[in-house]
């Protein structure tokens, strides 16, 4: 599966819009973006994902760059609940494979 | 609750005892996978069934470790003569379809402790 570089961590202010980044140069092109999400001592969570398309559900919006080497989460609205370790995968194969993630606090 | 099911919730064993672990995945999902996770990182990938059949396999699951998943329903992940490299979460997730455009759950994990 393609790598994925997201920053360790992140801060966001309650009621604002929290912003991931993640990079993933080398994806291919069938190769989807996943995101999931782990609160402390939990199983992750799943967000979203896409394959090219902008994608927006109940929880969070995805928007891939048009050459698809990089896609941005979006929480419209952040609370305290969605403090978080947020993780990006891309994946060919049916095993997921994650990275580190970004810890992201949202702070009041 | 019709979500992934995963028993113990912790299980505490002296080092060189075997553990098995229990998931029961959601209702009618093909796909099954387990995953390791130590404090501080990502989960590891370890072993991934569709139905029955296991079809892949991470070069973390050593010797020790066996996972079945017979008639394609729950599935048990065995730990035999456990180390106190193997403490971890070990999850549990499941999904439905043949391709690549569907997610899979996460139950709650279980977490061993190895003494």
């Amino acid at each position: 599966d393609a790598k994925t570089t997201q920053p360790p961590s992140m801060d966001c202010a309650e009621g604002r819009a929290a912003n991931l980044p993640c990079n993933h140069s080398t994806i291919s092109g069938n190769e989807y973006v996943y995101w999931y999400r782990q609160i402390h001592s939990q199983g992750p969570q799943y967000i979203i994902h896409g394959l090219k398309n902008n994608e927006t559900n109940e929880m969070a919006s995805l928007i891939i760059t048009e050459d698809r080497k990089s896609s941005t989460l979006i929480l419209p609205h952040a609370t305290l609940r969605d403090t978080a370790v947020y993780y990006c995968i891309v994946r060919v194969s049916f095993d997921m494979r994650f990275g580190a993630g970004t810890r992201l606090t949202v702070k009041p | 609750d019709t979500g992934v099911s995963q028993n113990p919730r912790h299980k505490i064993t002296k080092r060189g005892q075997n553990v098995t672990f229990r998931c029961d995945p959601i209702s009618e999902h093909n796909r099954l996978y387990w995953y390791r996770q130590t404090l501080g990182q990502g989960p590891e990938f370890l072993t991934y069934f569709q139905n029955e059949a296991q079809l892949e396999k991470s070069r973390l699951l050593s010797d020790r470790f066996s996972a079945e998943r017979p008639k394609g329903s729950f599935s048990t992940l065995e730990i035999q003569r456990t180390e106190q490299g193997d403490s971890a979460m070990y999850l549990c997730a499941s999904g439905l379809g043949q391709n690549l455009n569907t997610e899979a759950f996460f139950g709650q994990g279980t977490r061993l402790t190895v003494v």
